[in-house]
């Protein structure tokens, strides 16, 4: 049974730094893995998808990067502004049939100014 | 863009009662998917549904759940006799080859 767990759950940093958020997986049998950002009280926007088969993918200050075979993936954000803070959440597509996607608990990012 | 959208944004309803959120998905998807997250906890899979019928569920839908496509356009979540446990936010998804699921804004579902 596929888990998904994030670390740290919370995180606060001072606007302009880098981070990397992390997501660990159990079954590394995965056929993809998504990063959403999650608002308070609203919607998951899709920021990132990175295939099985690739090792990262990059959207302006985000890179995100998967290795299965330690069943990790992270997330990179680049000099963070007051509008990335946000709830960052992981979820893996495992293969095998399933089509559901797994979610972690997230990690809540908070930008300070 | 294409999105996915979903109402109400935000039902009240009392236990006992039945309630129906709708979905309307991306309009050449072929997959759909109804999730639930309960306030503090993870995202949690419900059921998908393809070709016109449920391809899996989890073990929380049971036969309080149900889903339907009406019409061509349309994707609804049906539980018949709501729950204090049932309040959270539902999100609908949709998808074209099963591999990345587009996500509407979820419907806050409040039991009372």
């Amino acid at each position: 049974k596929q888990e998904v767990t994030q670390i740290p759950a919370a995180l606060s940093v001072p606007e302009g730094e880098n981070l990397v958020l992390n997501c660990s997986f159990t079954d590394s049998a995965i056929y993809n893995l998504q990063w959403f950002r999650q608002d308070p009280g609203k919607g998951l926007t899709s920021l990132l998808l990175i295939q099985s088969s690739q090792r990262e993918q990059t959207s302006g200050r985000l890179n995100a990067s998967l290795d299965k075979s330690s069943g990790r993936s992270t997330l990179y954000i680049a000099a963070s502004q007051p509008g990335d803070s946000a709830t960052y959440l992981c979820a893996a597509l495992t293969q095998g049939g399933s089509e559901k996607l797994v979610f972690g608990k997230g990690t809540k990012l908070t930008v300070n100014p | 863009e294409p999105e996915v959208t979903q109402t109400p944004s935000h039902q009240v309803t009392q236990m006992g009662q039945e309630v129906i959120l709708r979905c309307v998905p991306i309009s050449n998807h072929l997959y759909f998917y109804w999730y639930r997250q309960i306030l503090g906890q993870k995202v949690e899979f419900l059921v998908s549904f393809y070709n016109n019928e449920i391809s899996e569920k989890s073990e929380i839908f049971d036969d309080q759940f149900s889903v339907e496509r009406p019409d061509g356009s349309n994707f609804t979540l049906k539980i018949r006799s709501t729950k204090l446990e049932d309040s959270a936010m539902y999100f609908c998804a949709s998808d074209r080859f099963s591999y990345e699921q587009y996500f509407g804004p979820g419907t806050r579902l409040t039991v009372t």
